[in-house]
């Protein structure tokens, strides 16, 4: 079945540090794969996507290729800031289908 | 633009109520809502899918009588906790998609459900 594997958090880093979120996925097919990002206390937002080989997605400063040959969609940014400080969860829907299928979510915490 | 409301945002109350969430689109229509359950520290779960009009398709292990569905029109979607318990306590969050196939899902901001 389908599935999506993260790396492991939390992750702490200064404020302006480069950022790098893994995430692998398994999937038949073409999938669209998705970055979401909770804030706490909150629900989901919609980071970025991309829903073909090759496509980059990106937004606020993050960027995610999607690669299939690795079958990977890390997640990037430059210069992180405090606010950037959340969980981020990569996901996948696969084609055709509706439903997502999430990693287990990474903790981000950016230090001033 | 795609804003989802969902309320209450937190609830507490005793063993043995039911409990009434709602997931509303704003600003489209939604022919899909899905209802997800989030435990401390980990990631969503989903529960069940629901489309407009028909009944709820739940995954497997959910059950249906526990956590009742009903998707009366295109903007709203109600998730009612029946008899809930402690073990129910969670965080629960709707999710919105608009058309069909590749559109995106659009959250609610959860509901912080707390049985006593």
């Amino acid at each position: 079945g389908n599935s999506v594997t993260q790396m492991e958090g939390p992750v702490t880093l200064s404020e302006e540090a480069f950022l790098t979120i893994n995430c692998t996925y398994t999937a038949t097919g073409y999938p669209s794969l998705f970055w979401y990002v909770q804030y706490p206390g909150e629900g989901l937002q919609l980071l970025l996507k991309a829903t073909k080989a090759d496509d980059k997605g990106s937004n606020k400063g993050f960027e995610a290729t999607y690669r299939k040959e690795t079958t990977s969609f890390h997640l990037e940014k430059g210069s992180v800031q405090v606010s950037d400080s959340a969980v981020y969860f990569c996901a996948l829907s696969s084609q055709g289908a509706q439903k997502l299928v999430f990693g287990q979510g990474t903790r981000l915490t950016i230090n001033p | 633009g795609a804003v989802v409301s969902q309320h209450p945002s937190r609830v507490i109350c005793k063993s043995g109520t039911s409990v009434k969430i709602e997931c509303r689109s704003l600003d489209f229509q939604a022919t899909t809502m899905f209802w997800y359950r989030q435990f401390p520290k980990k990631s969503l779960m989903l529960m069940a899918t629901s489309n407009e009009g028909s009944k709820a398709t739940y995954e497997q292990g959910v059950e249906k009588d526990k956590f009742l569905i009903n998707h009366a029109s295109l903007t709203l979607s109600t998730l009612t906790v029946t008899s809930a318990h402690p073990e129910d306590s969670s965080f629960y969050i709707c999710s919105a998609q608009p058309g069909s196939g590749n559109q995106p899902q659009h959250f609610g901001d959860g509901t912080r459900l707390s049985i006593l």
